[in-house]
């Protein structure tokens, strides 16, 4: 146990639909990752915040956003699903700013019909 | 951008046998790491190497951080079921993100 967790695990929605992702990162780490993980396209990065700041962006789309919260949670917002979206989202967690040592969640598997 | 390639993208093992996988690069890294992957979880960080030429062991398996920065190797010995999965490598710049590799997947000779 890695001590990151996510929620949910899985998730079905259609596609037009918006959703929502949460991790919370281990005790002490102030920087939160996101990643997707995808057949064609293996782990991307997407984003980082750094004690509820953006620090660094990735491959990721416009209709994609993410936050930090004060307690360090993190929320992944996903909108205007398309089918191609379908894939594994993990979150990291790393105690530094430039964290090389990331220390990954369970995921939550998205599934756009 | 940065590209990992690993090698090989799969192989067979059998109870007891020695397993090596690689990665290399087209740019230079400051740090390699490597994770493994087991069916519906997230990777798990097995080595963290820092230092160009060095060597580092968790147990069973010894990582090393090529010379030149711009490959990295893993090494298993006498590998066990449980070692199946998939192992990655990722290199990391002292920016924020990693940079995966493709995955070498371990399977069990039938």
């Amino acid at each position: 146990d890695s001590g990151v967790t996510q929620t949910p695990k899985h998730l079905i929605t259609a596609t037009g639909q918006r959703v929502t992702l949460r991790c919370s990162p281990r005790s002490g780490d102030l920087s939160v990752y996101w990643y997707q993980q995808s057949l064609d396209q293996g782990l991307q990065f997407l984003i980082q915040y750094y004690n509820g700041e953006e620090r660094a962006k990735g491959n990721i789309l416009e209709r994609f956003s993410a936050q930090q919260f004060p307690d360090l949670h993190s929320e992944l917002n996903l909108s205007s699903l398309e089918l191609g979206d379908s894939a594994l989202y993990f979150c990291a967690s790393s105690v530094q700013v430039s964290g090389a040592e990331q220390y990954f969640g369970p995921g939550t598997r998205l599934t756009v019909t | 951008g940065q590209q990992l390639n690993q090698s090989p993208q799969s192989m067979f093992i059998q109870e007891g046998e020695d397993v090596s996988m690689n990665c290399t690069s087209s740019s230079i890294f400051n740090t390699w790491l490597w994770y493994k992957q087991d069916p519906g979880e997230g990777p798990v960080l097995l080595i963290a190497l820092y230092k160009a030429g060095e060597l580092t062991s968790n147990g069973r398996l010894t990582a090393q951080f090529g010379i030149t920065r711009k490959d990295s190797f893993l090494n298993i010995s006498a590998s066990i079921p449980s070692d199946v999965g998939i192992y990655f490598c990722a290199g990391n710049n002292a920016g924020n993100m990693l940079t995966f590799g493709g995955g070498t997947r371990l399977m069990v000779k039938p």
